[in-house]
């Protein structure tokens, strides 16, 4: 089945620093790549997501990138701000599979004011 | 952050006893889902169902059962047979399992008393 690594587990940074989190998978038939923002105590969102059909896609202050070659995509937020601390979970799954994605550990995001 | 609901929000368990964790949603999604989550680790999937009556295990479905009489409902039944159940379960939903955007409740947090 898919495994999917994420990297780094924690990371900190400056309000206004730009934060990047990288994942790989393992399963090369996997076409679909969501991001999801969960706060202390809350229930996960997505927040952006990606296709195999196209390698970046920018939301205001969110990017997320995909290399389908390398198996890895990445989530890349600029300047920073403390509202953005929480935990971040990227996934991957497959076509008629979509809703079944494997996810990765998270990445415990802290902006510093 | 409506239309998909669970409780309670809190939930103690004794030693060899069952306990039925709800997960109701109003958004008419076919395919639900049933995740834990513990700390430092990413969401492991118990169980899905794509559509009434049909359910599916997932990665970590020893100790638990579930049922999906209706469409709205999946509730998920921690047994005995599971040795370790603390942690944070999340249920999900979306259109179809081939649609990729899951929406998520609030989650439950078992304890072991």
């Amino acid at each position: 089945g898919e495994n999917v690594e994420q990297h780094p587990s924690t990371l900190s940074v400056q309000e206004g620093d730009s934060a990047v989190i990288k994942c790989t998978y393992s399963d090369s038939a996997s076409n679909y790549f969501p991001w999801y923002k969960q706060e202390l105590g809350k229930r996960p969102q997505l927040i952006i997501d990606i296709r195999s059909n196209v390698g970046e896609k920018k939301d205001q202050r969110i990017a997320v990138t995909l290399n389908k070659t390398a198996k890895h995509f990445s989530l890349h937020i600029t300047e920073t701000q403390p509202e953005d601390s929480a935990v971040y979970f990227c996934a991957a799954s497959e076509g008629t599979n979509a809703g079944k994605s494997t996810f990765g550990d998270g990445t415990t995001l802290t902006v510093k004011p | 952050d409506g239309g998909i609901t669970q409780s309670p929000k809190y939930l103690f368990r004794k030693e060899g006893q069952n306990v039925t964790l709800s997960c109701e949603q109003n958004l008419n999604h076919d395919a639900m889902y049933w995740y834990r989550q513990d700390p430092g680790q990413g969401l492991r999937l118990i169980y899905y169902s794509q559509i009434v009556n049909d359910f599916q295990k997932g990665d970590i479905a020893e100790g638990y059962s579930v049922s999906r009489e209706k469409k709205e409902s999946f509730p998920l039944t921690v047994t005995s047979a599971q040795k370790n159940p603390t942690a944070f379960y999340l249920c999900a939903s979306s259109m179809a399992l081939s649609q990729e955007t899951q929406y998520f409740g609030p989650g439950t947090r078992l304890l072991v008393l």
